[in-house]
């Protein structure tokens, strides 16, 4: 089956630091990626996603590139600042017939980042 | 509405007893998905509705869970005779379509829900 594995956190930044999340996948398909994010007592909200494979997904100073021969969708943001704390999924959406319909997702890592 | 909403947004209640939770979707939705979000778990796919019909049950945890939709637009999660491994966030998402795997899925602020 499909499943998403994701850094576990909590991971903790100064503001201004580099952020990575290591999130790799397994797939039946070809599937498409996404990070979702949840800011505290907020609803889910997608951040960015890719379709196809060497596409980057980019927003909020956010960036993941879709790599299929890694079957990975690291997040990256060069900068990071207090108001990013949130909780970060990895998720992917598999369109190999009778599966194109829910997402998967990783577990989640807490991120804070500290004035 | 402009998004997607969920109803209660808490709810507390007593083991045993039966729950249910709304969801109303982004007008002109046709794809409603339920999650569930707990400790240790993670976010838990649930059922997934097609217009009114359920193609998917098989993330429900047991029989005690049901959901329907009526007229394409609200949906219905019930939980019959709480347990306490029940309490958690459950989420609700809509989507345009269920067709395309490269679709967006809006979720709702979601109903956190604890059985005592």
């Amino acid at each position: 089956g499909d499943s998403v594995t994701q850094m576990e956190g909590p991971v903790t930044l100064s503001e201004e630091a580099f952020l990575t999340i290591n999130c790799t996948y397994t797939a039946t398909g070809y599937p498409s990626l996404f990070w979702y994010v949840q800011y505290p007592g907020e609803g889910l909200q997608l951040l960015l996603k890719a379709t196809k494979a060497d596409d980057k997904g980019s927003n909020k100073g956010f960036e993941a590139t879709y790599r299929k021969e890694t079957t990975s969708f690291h997040l990256e943001k060069g900068s990071v600042q207090v108001s990013d704390s949130a909780v970060y999924f990895c998720a992917l959406h598999d369109n190999s017939g009778g599966s194109n319909y829910k997402l998967t997702f990783g577990k989640g890592t807490l991120l804070t980042v500290n004035p | 509405g402009a998004g997607v909403s969920q109803s209660p947004s808490n709810k507390v209640t007593e083991k045993g007893k039966d729950v249910e939770l709304r969801c109303d979707p982004i007008s002109g939705h046709t794809a409603l998905y339920w999650y569930r979000q707990s400790l240790g778990q993670g976010l838990e796919f649930l059922i997934y509705f097609q217009g009114n019909s359920a193609p998917d049950k098989s993330g429900l945890p047991s029989d005690r869970f049901s959901a329907e939709r009526t007229g394409g637009s609200v949906s219905t999660l019930t939980i019959q005779r709480t347990q306490q491994e029940d309490s958690a966030v459950y989420l609700c998402a809509s989507t345009p379509l269920a067709r395309l795997a490269t679709d967006t899925q809006y979720f709702g602020p979601g109903t956190r829900l604890t059985v005592l």
